[in-house]
């Protein structure tokens, strides 16, 4: 079963512009991470955040926690065609590795 | 290249034949997982070794799933008498232990069913 859910399913903006999408769980978790699928590369992991933080960036990304409401987002900022691909939340619940992934966000970028 | 590698990379089996898949860690690592993906959704887990012990296996793998990692080193996934449900994209990923870790995922192995 899933244990996260995005919103939206499917994302389609140009180049340059931001793109943000949402993640829901159910449970309580140690840390929760986001990837990144494309038929090229198969899934590269983007960034991880530790349940006791907020806030966490990596170059263009831009994530954030809200364990109380049991949501995080992802942000690229100034995006480029290269960002398409299907964006993943996966959350941990007990540092095991054990990740329970969404259905995934599927960003289209043009140029 | 030393990152996760995964043979074969295609299976085309018929129904009620077994099928053996091989992961190649990156060679540091403890942990390795297995994942199951079908179209159109995210990885579902399916088990996990910390060195050569395998210490969680998922409801999804039934008694028709066998994986090991002898040596603590590359492990397989077995899947015997199989079914078409079992069609899927069979990923597999390593981690450092004493996490939490970002996993690095092999290309994956897509089996087919006919």
């Amino acid at each position: 079963s899933q244990q996260g859910e995005e919103d939206p399913q499917a994302l389609s903006i140009q180049e340059g512009e931001n793109a943000t999408m949402n993640c829901s769980y159910k449970t309580s978790i140690n840390n929760l991470q986001w990837y990144r699928q494309n038929s090229g590369r198969g899934l590269v992991h983007l960034i991880l955040i530790r349940s006791n933080e907020r806030e966490k960036h990596s170059g263009r990304l831009r994530v954030t926690l809200d364990t109380s409401k049991k949501s995080s987002s992802l942000l690229i900022t100034a995006s480029r065609a290269a960002d398409t691909a299907s964006y993943f939340c996966a959350t941990d619940a007990n540092s095991w590795g054990k990740l329970q992934f969404g259905a995934g966000t599927q960003v289209v970028v043009t140029p | 290249d030393t990152g996760v590698s995964q043979n074969p990379r295609h299976k085309i089996t018929k129904r009620g034949q077994n099928v053996t898949f091989r992961c190649d860690p990156i060679s540091e690592h403890n942990r390795l997982y297995w994942y199951r993906q079908t179209l159109g959704q995210g990885p579902e887990f399916l088990t996990y070794f910390q060195n050569e012990a395998q210490l969680e296996k998922s409801r999804l793998l039934s008694d028709r799933f066998s994986a090991e990692r002898p040596k603590g080193s590359f492990s397989t996934l077995e899947i015997q008498r199989t079914e078409q449900g079992d069609s899927a994209m069979y990923l597999c990923a390593s981690s450092l232990m004493d996490g939490p870790y970002e996993q690095y995922f092999g290309p994956g192995t897509r089996l087919t069913v006919t």
